[in-house]
């Protein structure tokens, strides 16, 4: 039973490039977060989807920045022109159809803009 | 709406017992606890539902006391394994609700 998969682990764009994250949630799992961490910060919410919807887009910046999840394949969050401010880590996180169930974590992509 | 923790960090020597609080300005129906060590992804360590209730986790436990809208976790007898940046996440609504997390707990065991 794989965990939650997420790539690249490693990214580096150059400003102005886009940037495609990718999140296979946990198998039978329907509910998928994106979350930003700078260095020595806390997990920041960015988005909260479920398949073919996005619930909460709260914490993603109104521009450059989207996020869907597809009826098949893997979650994608889409950062456009990207700016040296973008670099961070970004960690998705994967959780069943109902709500008080633990959300699972992947490995992360490390964004790096140069 | 992001519960704040505290204390900020904390340093113990192998064996010794440490506390980390998690406080919200709103309601809560549920907490999450996770840790994460460095250049890692968090790591799932338990959840709490409103209700009063705690769990435990080998010698790691967490209370939720809904009415104070807060909860606490428990490091007993802690292990050089459990360093590493805690925190904690909140959700208000039971349905179609994020999880928001604190800033984190950083705690440092000495051998």
């Amino acid at each position: 039973n794989a965990g939650v998969m997420q790539n690249p682990r490693h990214l580096v764009r150059r400003r102005g490039q886009e940037a495609r994250l990718r999140c296979s949630p946990m198998k039978g799992h329907s509910h998928v977060y994106w979350y930003r961490q700078l260095p020595e910060e806390g997990l920041k919410f960015m988005v909260y989807l479920q398949k073919e919807n996005i619930i909460d887009e709260s914490g993603m910046p109104k521009e450059r920045f989207s996020a869907e999840f597809p009826k098949e394949g893997p979650s994608i969050l889409r950062i456009q022109q990207v700016v040296r401010g973008d670099s961070a880590a970004y960690f998705c996180a994967s959780s069943r159809d109902r709500r008080d169930s633990e959300a699972f974590f992947g490995q992360g992509t490390r964004l790096t803009v140069v | 709406q992001q519960p704040v923790q505290s204390p900020q960090a904390v340093i113990l020597r192998e064996g010794e017992d440490a506390v980390i609080n998690c406080s919200s300005s709103k309601a809560l129906y549920s907490v999450h606890w996770y840790r994460q060590k460095h250049g890692e992804a968090p790591v799932f360590l338990m959840i709490l539902l409103k209700g009063g209730e705690q769990k435990g986790h080998e010698k790691i436990s967490a209370s939720f006391n809904e009415k104070k809208q807060q909860s606490s976790l428990y490091l007993t007898a802690s292990q050089l394994s459990y360093s590493g940046t805690y925190f904690c996440g909140t959700e208000i609504r039971r349905r179609d609700d994020k999880i928001i997390f604190g800033k984190g707990t950083r705690l440092h065991i000495l051998p």
